[in-house]
């Protein structure tokens, strides 16, 4: 069965950036929407942009400017880079495969999701 | 852009009952609507899509309905594990969320 594997630094310092890496396993990267989510601590669920077939990319408009979405179909990784972080960027961030159709949009596998900390 | 809000906040529900838990768009959205759980330190869980369509292996016990503006998740029977939260998500943005608790 497909899963996926975030990783990256747990702490990164403001004004940096954030780096991490979706690995997926049991299954081809190709034709899903590969998104990146995340979750301030307590708080609620925020789409910051997908991935399409190694190229088509839409991001969040609220972070455009500073997300970048890239995929390695060799080795069957996504990944997210997020510039210029402050402390508003802590959040848990989760790779999701996403899928539209008919039915709309929907994410229908997520990993289990980093914790990322910004701080000096 | 379409907002969505999800009520209440909070529901206490006591174990065996039913839970009724609502979506509201700032505009239609058609069926194209889907409903997750996430139980504590875990990440999200496809439960409905499409409105009303059951994503593989959820429990009959989940349904979801409604079209347009309005959204209801009901859970028939709340089992222990169905203590979590709700969100509502249509496209990219998601609802902030109902957390269903033990009464």
């Amino acid at each position: 069965q497909v899963q996926l594997q975030e990783s990256g630094p747990g702490l990164v310092k403001p004004s940096e950036t954030l780096s991490l890496t979706c690995t997926v396993s049991g299954g081809s990267i190709s034709n899903y929407y590969w998104s990146w989510i995340r979750q301030p601590p307590g708080k609620g669920l925020e789409w910051l942009g997908y991935i399409y077939n190694s190229g088509s990319t839409n991001y969040n408009p609220s972070l455009k400017s500073r997300v970048t979405i890239s995929v390695d179909t060799s080795n069957n990784q996504l990944s997210l880079k997020l510039t210029s972080v402050t402390a508003a960027d802590t959040a848990i961030y989760y790779c999701a495969r996403g899928w539209y159709d008919s039915l709309g949009w929907y994410f229908d596998l997520w990993g289990r999701g980093t914790l990322v900390t910004v701080s000096s | 852009e379409r907002v969505m809000t999800q009520s209440p906040a909070t529901l206490s529900v006591s174990p065996g009952e039913r839970a009724t838990l609502s979506c509201r768009a700032s505009q239609s959205v058609g069926s194209s609507l889907a409903w997750y759980q996430q139980n504590p330190g875990q990440a999200p869980r496809l439960l409905i899509y499409g409105a009303s369509t059951r994503a593989t292996g959820i429990p009959a016990r989940f349904s979801g309905s409604g079209s347009g503006t309005e959204f209801t998740l009901t859970i028939s029977s709340l089992q222990s594990e169905d203590f979590a939260v709700y969100y509502c998500q249509h496209i990219f943005t998601f609802g902030p969320g109902t957390k269903v608790d033990i009464k």
